[in-house]
Formats: C-alpha cells, sequence, structure tokens
C-alpha cells in the first residue's frame, strides 16, 4: 500500500535558519504530493501541493519539489520566523485510493525560538 | 467563501455510549472524508464519501459508520465507544475537479472515559 515517512522532530532552529523537513514516499503510479500545517488546537491547512514529477509546490515562502526519481518531496524555506512553529505532515495521494483520500505521514513538529 | 464546519467542538463520552459528528463542507464541494487523529497512530482515514454514496473505506471496525446527505453535509457515528476511541476527528471537503486536494475543518476532540 501507499506509505509516506517524514524526518521525527522535533526540529529546533532559532529564526532566520534555513529549514528543511525530509520527506519520502511509496505508491503506485504517479500520486500527487501535499504538505500540511496544523497550528495548536487547529485542523490541518494545506500548505502547498505538487500534482505531477518536477512541479515544485510554494506557499509563504516554503518550497517543496516532486522528484520521481527518489521519491521524495522535501520542504524547505529559506528563513523561518516563530509564527512558523507548528507540526508539518506530508501526504499523499494516490491510484490505490483513487487519488480521492490522503495517506499522511507521521507529522515534524518544528520549533522556532527568537 | 466559509470553510468547513465541524460540530461539536469537544465531546466528553463515557464507555459503552455511541456520539454522533457532524461536518458541513465548504459551499459547492461534494466529497467528504473523515480521519481520525491520536498521538500514536497520527492520522488514519476513515471514510470518503461522494454524492451521498461511500467511496472509500479505510480500516476501522464496523463501530464506525458514516453517511452523507444531499446537502453534502455529513455525520460519522460511532458505537459502543472505547477509550481508545478519544481523539481529534477531522473532516475534509474537496472540489469537485480537483479531489485531491482536501480543506480541513478545525476537528471535533472526543475524549472517552
Amino acid at each position: 500500500g501507499d506509505s509516506v515517512t517524514q524526518m521525527e522532530g522535533p526540529v529546533t532552529l532559532s529564526e532566520e535558519a534555513f529549514l528543511t523537513i525530509n520527506c519520502t514516499y511509496t505508491a503506485t503510479g504517479y500520486p500527487s504530493l501535499f504538505w500540511y500545517v496544523q497550528y495548536p488546537g487547529e485542523g490541518l491547512q494545506l500548505l502547498l501541493k505538487a500534482t505531477k514529477a518536477d512541479d515544485k509546490g510554494s506557499n509563504k515562502g516554503f518550497e517543496a519539489t516532486y522528484r520521481k526519481e527518489t521519491t521524495s518531496f522535501h520542504l524547505e524555506k529559506g528563513s523561518v520566523q516563530v509564527s512558523d512553529s507548528a507540526v508539518y505532515f506530508c501526504a499523499l495521494s494516490g491510484l490505490n485510493s483513487g487519488y480521492s483520500t490522503l495517506t499522511f505521514g507521521k507529522g515534524t513538529m518544528l520549533l522556532v525560538s527568537p | 467563501k466559509a470553510g468547513v464546519t465541524q460540530t461539536p467542538r469537544y465531546l466528553i463520552k463515557t464507555r459503552g455510549q455511541q456520539v454522533t459528528l457532524s461536518c458541513s463542507p465548504i459551499s459547492g464541494h461534494r466529497s467528504v472524508s473523515w480521519y481520525q487523529q491520536t498521538p500514536g497512530q497520527g492520522l488514519q482515514f476513515l471514510f470518503e464519501y461522494f454524492s451521498e454514496t461511500q467511496r472509500n473505506k479505510g480500516n476501522f471496525p464496523g463501530r464506525f459508520s458514516g453517511r452523507q446527505f444531499s446537502n453534502s453535509r455529513s455525520e460519522m457515528n460511532v458505537s459502543t465507544l472505547e477509550l481508545g476511541d478519544s481523539a481529534l476527528y477531522l473532516c475534509a471537503s474537496s472540489p469537485r475537479d480537483r479531489f485531491y486536494e482536501q480543506y480541513f475543518g478545525p476537528g471535533t476532540r472526543l475524549t472517552v472515559t
């Protein structure tokens, strides 16, 4: 079946540091890939997406590139802020579910200090 | 456009009881999915409905059920509650032309005592 593996946290950074959160996946065919963010006490917000190989998703300074050859979708941001502190989930929507359900990674907590 | 709404936001139930959670999707969205989030298991897919029909189902016991109404609103029901059912239950809706893109509500926090 489909699966998503992302780095365990917490990831602790100082403000303005560079962020990378690794995500790799296993899926049949060509899944769509997503990053979601969850702030304390809230639901998940779609951060960015990519639907085909070599696509780059971007939003609010975050970027991720769909790498088919390495089955990866790593999240990056050049300069993090305290307000970026949250839990980040990598997810895929694949052929096995008719592209209509999401398979999530375990989540990575990001803590940014001033 | 209003987002996905879920009611109630918080719920406390006793073992053996049953519970019904409600979800109203974004206007125009016809697909609704439900997920369970726990610290141990993470986010797990429960089921997905489209046009009042269950289209996909996750690996949960039959105590978990759901339905969708003609206005796309959805409910999920858990019968004979167990302590392990304590979780955040998230509902998500998808637009018809991008059904792989899901928008989540704030969730219902269920505590079973």
